[in-house]
């Protein structure tokens, strides 16, 4: 079944230490997104891109990187310079001229 | 369990006229809910959200949205549609309060066009 892959599910960081999170679709899909999610927040997005080998930041895209270097994959990697990592992220993708999203389940990133 | 149902695809409006795109939720527990709009090739902008204050909800660009219980709603308004309105909207409802993560169920979408 086609769909998007988040891993881990759960994650646990040093303070001080890069974290890399894992986003893989099968739909072939061309756009793919990266979302944070705080309590009562609801989504924010933090990089997004249409294509391969090109991105463009979101709202809140300090302290992230990103790259796209295959249309299935698009991994989020949290820095030491993000100064509150600990949240909830979600990778989506889209295809263009479809409605709606797909969602990955989302990982669960914890600064200890 | 949850689920969220925009009642229309599209919507078409002529600039100066108002916008009403629809929203109907279904939720086990009190729902936090919120309205996304996004413009072509961007990502999503939160326009507005409930979450168990006041029932009419304002937000950015002169929308806003009534929380209706009995009637499980959350129909987005706006009083006179301007062209850069021109976008795709959802609709997103989660169990969960203010202190925790929840699942999102995002509604599949409405196009709203906006004719000169």
């Amino acid at each position: 079944d086609g769909g998007i892959t988040q891993s881990p599910k759960y994650l646990f960081r040093k303070e001080g230490q890069n974290v890399t999170l894992s986003c893989e679709q099968n739909l072939n899909h061309d756009a793919m997104y990266w979302y944070r999610q705080d309590p009562g927040q609801g989504l924010r997005l933090i990089y997004y891109s249409q294509i391969v080998n090109d991105f463009q930041k979101g709202d809140i895209a300090e302290g992230y990187s990103v790259s796209r270097e295959k249309k299935e994959s698009f991994p989020l990697t949290v820095t030491s310079a993000q100064k509150n990592p600990t949240a909830f992220y979600l990778c989506a993708s889209k295809a263009q001229g479809v409605y709606g999203y797909t969602f990955g389940s989302g990982t669960r990133l914890t600064v200890v | 369990a949850q689920s969220v149902t925009q009642l229309d695809s599209h919507v078409s409006v002529s600039e100066g006229t108002p916008v009403l795109l629809r929203c109907n939720y279904s939720s086990s527990y009190s729902p936090s809910l919120f309205w996304y709009v996004q413009h072509p090739n961007k990502g999503l902008q939160l326009l507005l959200k409930y979450t168990s204050a006041a029932t009419l909800v304002k937000g950015i660009n002169g929308f806003e949205a009534e929380f209706k219980k009995s009637e499980t709603s959350f129909h987005l308004t706006k009083p006179s549609a301007h062209m850069s309105d021109a976008a795709e909207y959802f609709c997103v409802v989660t169990d969960a309060g203010g202190t925790s993560y929840g699942k999102l169920t995002f509604g599949q979408g409405t196009i709203l066009t906006v004719h000169p």
